[in-house]
Parts: C-alpha cells; sequence; structure tokens
C-alpha cells in the first residue's frame, strides 16, 4: 500500500460546485501539505498543516480550504469550482527530522 | 521570496548520454537544496539532497554540489538511460524552517532518453 494515498485519482466537475479532495497517510508525520501542479510552472503550495490544531495558508490559497480530520488525514476543498483550478494536485507528508517529503500519486481535477 | 529557476526543458538525449540540468536559487538564508524526479502517472520521489554549502548529494548515478557562490544545484549524470525519462524538480527548503519542510519547487524539466 502506498504511504500516502489521494482519492479521488481522477475528478470532472462542472463551474461552481464544491468538491474535495482527500489524503491519507500511514508515514505517522505530523506534517502534511497540498500543493498544485500545473505545465510549466512547477509545484504551488495551497496550504500545510504542521499538526491536528495548526493551518497555515500557502502562496495560493484563494478558493481553496482544508480540514485537518486526525494526524492521517488532510482534506483540501473548492467550495465553488472554477476552471482555472484545473490542474494536477498533490499532497504531500514531511519527516521534521530530515525535511524529507512523500507525495501521493496525484489527483487530476478538471473543471468544465 | 524564494525561488528556484530550472533550464528549461524538455531535454531529449539517446541512451548514454551526458546529462546537465541546471537550477538556480534565490533564498534569504542557508537552505537544504533538493532534487526530486517524477515518473509518469506518479507523485515525486526524493532523487538527492544537500544540507550545506559544498555538500554533493548522489543516488541512482545522479550528483549534484551544493554551490553556494553560483547559488547553483545542477543535476548530473554520467551515462543516461531510458528508464530515466520522467521529469525532474529542483527544490529548495524554506530557510526559516530547520527541518526544511514547506519545499519551494522549480518549474521542472522533462528529459526523454531514446534507445
Amino acid at each position: 500500500d502506498a504511504d500516502v494515498t489521494q482519492t479521488p485519482r481522477n475528478r470532472i466537475t462542472k463551474t461552481g460546485k464544491r468538491i474535495m479532495l482527500e489524503c491519507s497517510q500511514t508515514k505517522g508525520h505530523d506534517r502534511m501539505y497540498w500543493y498544485r501542479q500545473d505545465p510549466g510552472l512547477g509545484l504551488r503550495l495551497i496550504y500545510y498543516s504542521f499538526d491536528v490544531k495548526d493551518i497555515n495558508k500557502g502562496e495560493i490559497s484563494d478558493g481553496y480550504s482544508v480540514s485537518r480530520q486526525a494526524q492521517a488525514k488532510f482534506s483540501l476543498s473548492l467550495e465553488s469550482a472554477i476552471p482555472n483550478q484545473t490542474a494536477l494536485y498533490f499532497c504531500a507528508t514531511s519527516d521534521f527530522r530530515t525535511g524529507r517529503a512523500f507525495f501521493g500519486q496525484g489527483t487530476r481535477l478538471t473543471v468544465v | 521570496g524564494n525561488s528556484v529557476t530550472q533550464m528549461e526543458g524538455p531535454v531529449t538525449l539517446s541512451e548514454e548520454a551526458f546529462l546537465t540540468i541546471n537550477c538556480t536559487y534565490t533564498a534569504t538564508g542557508y537552505p537544504s537544496l533538493f532534487w526530486y524526479v517524477q515518473y509518469p502517472g506518479e507523485g515525486l520521489q526524493l532523487l538527492l539532497k544537500a544540507t550545506k554549502a559544498d555538500d554533493k548529494g548522489s543516488n541512482k548515478g545522479f550528483e549534484a554540489t551544493y554551490r553556494k557562490e553560483t547559488t547553483s544545484f545542477h543535476l548530473e549524470k554520467g551515462s543516461v538511460q531510458v528508464s530515466d525519462s520522467a521529469v525532474y524538480f529542483c527544490a529548495l527548503s524554506d530557510p526559516q524552517e530547520t527541518s526544511g519542510s514547506r519545499l519551494t519547487f522549480g518549474e521542472g524539466t522533462q528529459l526523454t532518453v531514446n534507445p
């Protein structure tokens, strides 16, 4: 089983719909992240959480919200999806001792 | 703010060719530097890292040296294989985070190796 699991892997949704992307991990890490990948733009940080009670905005948090339900679970929501949120989304965890990050396989989201 | 700039891709090489992917960075502190690799349909995996100036990270035949004087962390491999075809990302840590979390990524470089 993967250490970091994202669901769904692919999703097509309509403009204005609410959608949630889920992430769960078995690494036992406190630190979790949501990134967005667009062609030619690398990965950009949306939100991050250093423990269950800690939520922080990244560089592109507008239009997104998150919930840290437990140490192992970190979900990303789009309250009202718009087409420019079409992208590949990655959840990641990191080991605070080494800085090494572990990524899920990604969720490809298309907003039509 | 922090930033990472990678050479533009895509890069296409023949098997056994020498590979260099350039990476330069801007940071206010003393970051850790990373190379991550993304194989088709997968998430990113750590390829190698260096935590201080003049450190050399290496893994699977790939190497990169942390050059503080030129703010660079170029990725090299002496002889690429078809299985190296992937997207490569240079990244740096947030200098305010001693653990190296909160990575800032470059744009990614698509490498294709032909037999």
